[in-house]
């Protein structure tokens, strides 16, 4: 069974940091690409970042580029999205989803992680 | 990007059938195959749908259907259930960004 398990939200200042992590489970991790996309409160999916298989390419909304750094580790089977100089509007529920490139759509969904953005 | 363009609300009664519309460009929904749809239920993680415009994954209900016309893609629910309430999203692959993929702005079903 195909599982993603995000974690490492939680409340952070302006400016501040934050690293989540998405343990993946049940597939062969190191054969797909991952997203992560964000839903703030009351609001619609935002892709956010996407890493290629082997973590040689990646890419970024242009709302968190040079914010944000998307990276891998395919021994761990783990996949994390480093966050830096947060801003309020960064405020989200964060996915990380399995991308499945016969459908270029993802597939599969983690249950979220929420990162809260205040003072 | 811009967000592909979905109704912000649909409702139906139960039994019947509704369509939820997603409208792209050329350089997404229109120029390719690669239209999904996804489910979220409150509080929960999106499921894929359809994928490919009309292909379900195994295990959706054949209730759930794909289309597309030019650059506007449909999803149609048909013999509508309470479970079905919930937002709905499309997505598209597009050439316009880096990130290969679009979403549309989410749909709000209610069942009366």
């Amino acid at each position: 069974e195909v599982q993603l398990v995000e974690s490492g939200g939680g409340l952070v200042q302006p400016g501040g940091s934050l690293r989540l992590s998405c343990a993946a489970s049940g597939f062969t991790f190191s054969s797909y690409w991952m997203h992560w996309v964000r839903q703030a409160p009351g609001k619609g999916l935002v892709w956010v970042s996407r890493i290629n298989s082997d973590g040689s390419s990646t890419s970024y909304a242009d709302s968190v580029k040079g914010r944000f750094t998307i990276s891998r580790d395919n021994a761990k089977n783990t996949l994390y999205l480093q966050m830096n100089s947060l801003r309020a509007e960064d405020t989200a529920v964060y996915y990380c989803a399995r991308l499945n490139v016969d459908i270029v759509a993802p597939d599969y969904w983690g249950q979220g992680t929420l990162v809260t953005v205040s003072s | 990007q811009s967000a592909l363009t979905q109704p912000a609300s649909v409702s139906g009664s139960p039994g019947q059938s509704i369509t939820i519309s997603c409208t792209g460009t050329s350089s997404d929904v229109g120029g390719y195959n690669y239209v999904s749809w996804y489910q979220q239920h409150p509080g929960k993680a999106p499921k894929l749908m359809i994928y490919d415009v009309s292909n379900r994954p195994s295990g959706v209900s054949n209730r759930f259907s794909g289309s597309k016309s030019g650059n506007t893609a449909s999803l149609t629910i048909s013999g509508l259930q309470a479970e079905d309430e919930a937002d709905y999203y499309c997505s598209s692959y597009t050439s316009s960004s880096t990130l290969e993929g679009v979403f549309g702005g989410g749909t709000k079903l209610t069942v009366l």
